[in-house]
């Protein structure tokens, strides 16, 4: 079937503009996961839904970001006031459930460039 | 904060070659799994090995943890030019959240 699909697949911004990432999960994956990978660097958690629970929003670097899960599928991820140091690839990936068991499956990322 | 450290970061190997990367990490763990990443964008899960496990084979890779020294190795034999990406390793402390290391980055060369 279909894999994690990400919109759009590049952003640029303006500074202090606000951007919506969309994130589309696997069909049937109840966790859903953001993620954001800065130049050269490994992945950062972001923000984590598993199903109809309260996100996991430890992750989130600052009050700008926001994220939302609308019907147990697609997701959006929100940045306000956007900094140059929001500039990154944000990632997300998606799982059948949320545990030790389960690998992630990532979507191609949205490359975010804020001038 | 990252749990996983790849070393090396880089690594440089002929077409043919077998190429070994290691990851470390801090806490005890529940599993330890491998992603390819090619080109900066998505990652593809490689194989996941538990902690209770000492090896795991997958095709060409084949995965070694040895959890009293917070430690797993990866090798992929016989490499091809299309295993030149960034590897990273993933370790699940807080069971659904993955803290990925910073990768290393391989190159095969023709």
């Amino acid at each position: 079937g279909a894999g994690v699909s990400q919109s759009p697949s590049n952003k640029v911004t303006e500074k202090g503009k606000d951007v919506e990432l969309r994130c589309d999960p696997i069909s049937g994956h109840t966790a859903l996961y953001w993620y954001r990978q800065s130049l050269g660097q490994g992945l950062e958690f972001l923000i984590y839904f598993q199903g109809n629970s309260a996100p996991d929003k430890s992750g989130l670097p600052s009050d700008r970001f926001s994220a939302e899960r609308t019907g147990g599928s697609v997701s959006t991820l929100t940045i306000q006031r956007t900094q140059q140091e929001d500039s990154a690839v944000y990632l997300c990936a998606s799982s059948f459930e949320a545990g030790r068991t389960y690998e992630q499956y990532f979507g191609p990322g949205t490359r975010l460039t804020v001038t | 904060s990252q749990q996983g450290e790849e070393d090396p970061q880089a690594l440089s190997i002929q077409e043919g070659e077998n190429a070994t990367m290691n990851c470390s990490y801090k806490t005890s763990i529940n599993n330890l799994q491998w992603y390819r990443q090619n080109s900066g964008r998505g990652l593809v899960h490689l194989i996941l090995i538990r902690s209770n496990e000492r090896e795991k084979h997958s095709g060409r890779l084949r995965v070694t943890l040895d959890t009293s020294k917070k430690s797993s190795s990866l090798l992929i034999t016989a490499s091809r030019a299309a295993d030149t990406a960034s590897y990273f390793c993933a370790t699940d402390p807080n069971d659904y959240k993955l803290s990925f290391g910073a990768g290393t980055t391989v190159t095969v060369r023709a």
